[in-house]
């Protein structure tokens, strides 16, 4: 079954560093997001991508965030100058169109030291 | 503004035993998608079920259940005869049908099944 993939499972930065986490979603899918989930709390929604441009973001997703889909396949979430409270899972999500299940990749847990 | 309720942040039944994980949810719209994803100890989230707000019929998949009752707001999510495998953190998730492509997640129920 297609799935989506993340890389790296685990980045370990430090603080004020940018970090680029990586993501293919399902190859047919046309919809793209970005959650977050800060150890033990629930998912929240961060971003999302349509026809390579954002088609919404949340009130965290601020000018510290970006996202670009380079290529046919990558789809990208750079974060700049780092904080302690970036720490978290990072999780990329693809759909087939709107009203679609949202797939999941396994996660990228990003720690800021 | 919508948002996700799920009441029981910590479950624990002995393996076999049947479980309900309730899920409370609040809209504006009168159209809206809800969702269950299981999240297991590895980390990764996996989808189990959508549900449209048209379809109030309730659903039957092997050992899981779903019970939607839009009178209460409430899209419920039974496991008969637990198994050890389905131990894991459990969110309810809402998504408006017009134009909003987030997922809203409640802050999830973890479920342990005791051998």
């Amino acid at each position: 079954e297609p799935e989506v993939t993340q890389t790296p499972s685990h980045q370990v930065t430090q603080m004020g560093q940018e970090v680029i986490l990586r993501c293919v979603p399902i190859s047919n899918h046309l919809y793209f997001y970005w959650y977050r989930q800060i150890l033990g709390q629930k998912v929240e929604f961060l971003v999302s991508f349509y026809n390579n441009e954002i088609s919404e973001k949340s009130e965290i997703f601020d000018d510290q965030f970006s996202v670009e889909r380079p290529d046919g396949s990558n789809f990208t979430l750079k974060i700049r100058s780092t904080k302690l409270e970036d720490s978290a899972m990072y999780f990329c999500a693809s759909s087939g169109d709107r009203d679609q299940p949202q797939h999941f990749g396994d996660g990228t847990r990003l720690s800021i030291l | 503004a919508q948002k996700v309720t799920q009441a029981q942040t910590e479950i624990s039944v002995v393996e076999k035993e049947d479980v309900t994980l309730d899920c409370v949810y609040e809209t504006r719209d009168t159209t809206y998608y809800l969702f269950w994803y299981k999240q297991p100890p590895s980390g990764e989230l996996v989808f189990l079920i959508r549900r449209n707000s048209f379809d109030e019929q309730n659903e039957i998949s092997g050992r899981y259940s779903w019970n939607f009752q839009k009178s209460t707001s409430s899209f419920n999510f039974t496991i008969t005869a637990s198994q050890v495998v389905d131990s894991a953190v459990y969110f309810c998730a809402l998504k408006s049908n017009f134009g909003n492509e987030k997922l809203t997640f409640g802050t999830g129920t973890r479920l342990t099944i005791i051998p």
